[in-house]
């Protein structure tokens, strides 16, 4: 699986858009890129993922380059509960169990 | 709701005394994973079950051990725990195989926070 680099923390004010990059360079074009949060003390919850098209749903947006090498997860108007260690995985989809390997993520710290 | 369930939430062993963490599953998923997160750190994937068959991560200590009797329970087994064996143990499941990357989507337990005194 692509090594995935991400900032280790970013700070986002209540109700705006919090934008997280992801710099994912060695993805492989088979290789599908899946977020992660994880909010203290619990586990690891799935956000959202996508190939190569920009991907939307009730909780966040995916915007993928056009080279695949970097992408960036937006949450519209972000709210405290949102504070959590956001997780960029690259990993090939439909392999032998589609395991995940988590990298150091973001700590996102939503501020009123 | 359907969901993976981990007891208990908090345990805490002996050092050197066995330990079985718990995972069960409503969502008849054929992948069950174990992963270890140490303080301040990213889950670590210990091992997984495809179906009954054990697939094991080559960094994973011996002292680790995992029994999956039926489709719905895994279980986490530390012969000899040690301090540094100390962590949160997360269960997660996923469908396989699927026409797409959605069907991979892993689910978590909340967790099982491991004391070793």
């Amino acid at each position: 699986d692509a090594k995935t680099t991400q900032p280790p923390s970013m700070d986002c004010a209540e109700g705006r858009a919090a934008n997280l990059p992801c710099n994912h360079s060695t993805i492989s074009g088979n290789e599908y890129v899946y977020w992660y949060r994880q909010i203290h003390s619990q586990g690891p919850q799935y956000i959202i993922h996508g190939l190569k098209n920009n991907e939307t749903n009730e909780m966040a947006s995916l915007i993928i380059t056009e080279d695949r090498k970097s992408s960036t997860l937006i949450l519209p108007h972000a709210t405290l509960r949102d504070t959590a260690v956001y997780y960029c995985i690259v990993r090939v989809a439909n392999t032998n169990a589609g395991k995940s390997t988590f990298g150091d993520g973001t700590t996102l710290t939503v501020k009123p | 709701d359907a969901m993976v369930i981990q007891n208990p939430r908090y345990q805490v062993t002996q050092f050197g005394k066995p330990v079985t963490l718990s995972c069960s599953q409503t969502l008849n998923h054929n992948v069950m994973y174990w992963y270890q997160q140490k303080s301040s750190q990213a889950p670590k994937l210990l091992f997984h079950y495809y179906d009954k068959d054990f697939n094991n991560e080559a960094d994973t200590p011996d002292n680790f051990q995992s029994r999956r009797p039926n489709t719905s329970f895994c279980f986490l087994d530390i012969r000899s725990p040690g301090l540094g064996d100390a962590a949160m143990y997360l269960c997660a499941t996923s469908a396989y195989p699927g026409p797409s990357g959605r069907d991979n989507e892993q689910f978590f337990g909340p967790g099982t926070r491991l004391t070793v005194l």
